[in-house]
């Protein structure tokens, strides 16, 4: 059973430039969560998504950031106009269910703009 | 003031020591708390769930203080492959995850 998958795993941008970071969650996951680590810094909720639905985007910057999750295929992040500050760690977990505690994280992008 | 707060170390200890951290959160509503691990670089892990009553698993220890809202771990008989950088974690919702910004334990031979 192959764990949460993301990628690119490493992603260089230039400021401007739109940024696309995918996830697929684990089999027979449906509830996916984006989490942002900057340098120094924990992991801060951002999205969590389920199939077709934003359940809870509070954690979002209300410009430039958006997110998916569509009936076929990965969850997707996207990041327009990035700047500098969205130079970060991405990271993608998946549930099967809310009350799961335990969600299951993925390896992560690494965004960085230059 | 931050929801999940951390020492962040680094704490430099010998094989074979005992080492222990702290780290408070501010929600005195939070019900789920854990402990994750995470190596340079790469994704957080699930080392413990933290339980009122204190638990055990294996070498670590978790500990929770409700009145005084902090969670510790102790690592007993360190070794090498303990080193990393250890997440307290707090459920603040059914589904949302809050992590401190966690403390570096290197354990050196």
């Amino acid at each position: 059973n192959a764990g949460v998958m993301q990628n690119p795993r490493h992603l260089v941008r230039r400021r401007g430039q739109e940024a696309r970071l995918r996830c697929s969650p684990m089999k027979g996951h449906s509830h996916v969560y984006w989490y942002r680590q900057l340098p120094e810094e924990g992991l801060k909720f951002m999205v969590y998504l389920q199939k077709e639905n934003i359940i809870d985007e509070s954690g979002m910057p209300k410009e430039r950031f958006s997110a998916e999750f569509p009936k076929e295929g990965p969850s997707i992040l996207r990041i327009q106009q990035v700047v500098r500050g969205d130079s970060a760690a991405y990271f993608c977990a998946s549930s099967p269910r809310t009350e799961s505690y335990e969600q299951y994280f993925g390896p992560g992008t690494r965004l960085t703009v230059t | 003031r931050k929801e999940v707060e951390q020492d962040p170390g680094p704490f430099n200890v010998p094989e074979g020591a005992t080492v222990a951290f702290n780290c408070t959160y501010s929600n005195s509503a939070s019900q789920s708390f854990f402990w994750y691990r995470q190596d340079c670089r790469k994704e957080p892990k699930l080392l413990m769930s933290v339980y009122s009553s204190g638990n055990e698993d294996g070498r670590f220890t978790a500990q929770l203080n409700r009145a005084s809202q902090y969670i510790s771990l102790l690592i007993r008989d360190s070794k090498l492959s303990d080193s990393a950088t250890y997440l307290c974690v707090v459920k603040v919702s059914s589904y949302k995850l809050s992590f401190g910004a966690g403390t570096t334990v290197t354990v050196r031979a």
